[in-house]
């Protein structure tokens, strides 16, 4: 089975400080994990992806995320913070095989607040 | 290049109806996957569609069918809708199954009365 926890329903952040969404999973196989955003009234942006290369991962609009394998974790973060980052972000996961194999497993997402 | 498209953008029906939702890969694509996202949660796996063929399954009553065309178009078809089904409906395409990235439409808004 695979599944993925964000730990923060909601995050409040100012401009120009720094973002961290924190995401955990759990997988029976070596699993791919995403980051996505959405915005309101809109449909799910691609920020970022690791399938077992490069243990950090850059992404789209300043953002990258760590695999680290040892705590099951895969926290998006960006340095400064924008206006334009507000919305909703979701972390995934996609397993290489098992019953579950090419099946998107989404978190319940996190909520990114920005203040002037 | 054009992405993956949905149509209808909204739509309002009532308990007990029937609808139909439809869906267009992004060029190249041969793989369609439809999500239900209801309000505030995250999007749930209905199912996955390759090769005109129901590959993968999520936990979703038989209420729930698909198809996909040999263009690689898909549909989405809900019967007898219930309260619970008023969601916002995406479809996502990739180039195969598995691992590889799935690209999300902008989602069709079902409301059910």
């Amino acid at each position: 089975a695979q599944s993925v926890t964000q730990l923060d329903s909601h995050v409040s952040v100012s401009e120009g400080t720094p973002v961290l969404l924190r995401c955990n999973y759990s997988s029976s196989y070596s699993p791919s994990l995403f980051w996505y955003v959405q915005h309101p009234n809109k449909g799910l942006q691609l920020l970022l992806k690791y399938t077992s290369a490069a243990t950090l991962v850059k992404g789209i609009n300043g953002f990258e995320a760590e695999f680290k394998k040892s705590e099951t974790s895969f926290h998006l973060t960006k340095p400064s913070a924008h206006m334009s980052d507000a919305a909703e972000y979701f972390c995934v996961v996609i397993l290489a095989g098992g019953t579950s194999y090419g099946k998107l497993t989404f978190g319940q997402g996190t909520i990114l607040t920005v203040h002037p | 290049d054009a992405g993956v498209t949905q149509s209808p953008t909204h739509l309002i029906k009532t308990r007990g109806q029937q609808v139909t939702l439809r869906c267009s890969p992004k060029s190249g694509h041969d793989t369609v996957s439809w999500y239900q996202q209801a309000l505030g949660q995250g999007p749930q796996f209905i199912f996955q569609y390759y090769e005109e063929e129901e590959r993968q399954r999520g936990n979703f009553p038989d209420r729930f069918s698909g198809h996909q065309f040999p263009n690689y178009s898909s549909e989405l078809n809900v019967n007898a809708l219930l309260l619970g089904d008023s969601a916002l409906y995406l479809c996502a395409s990739s180039l195969v199954t598995g691992v590889e990235t799935q690209y999300f439409g902008p989602g069709t808004r079902l409301l059910v009365l």
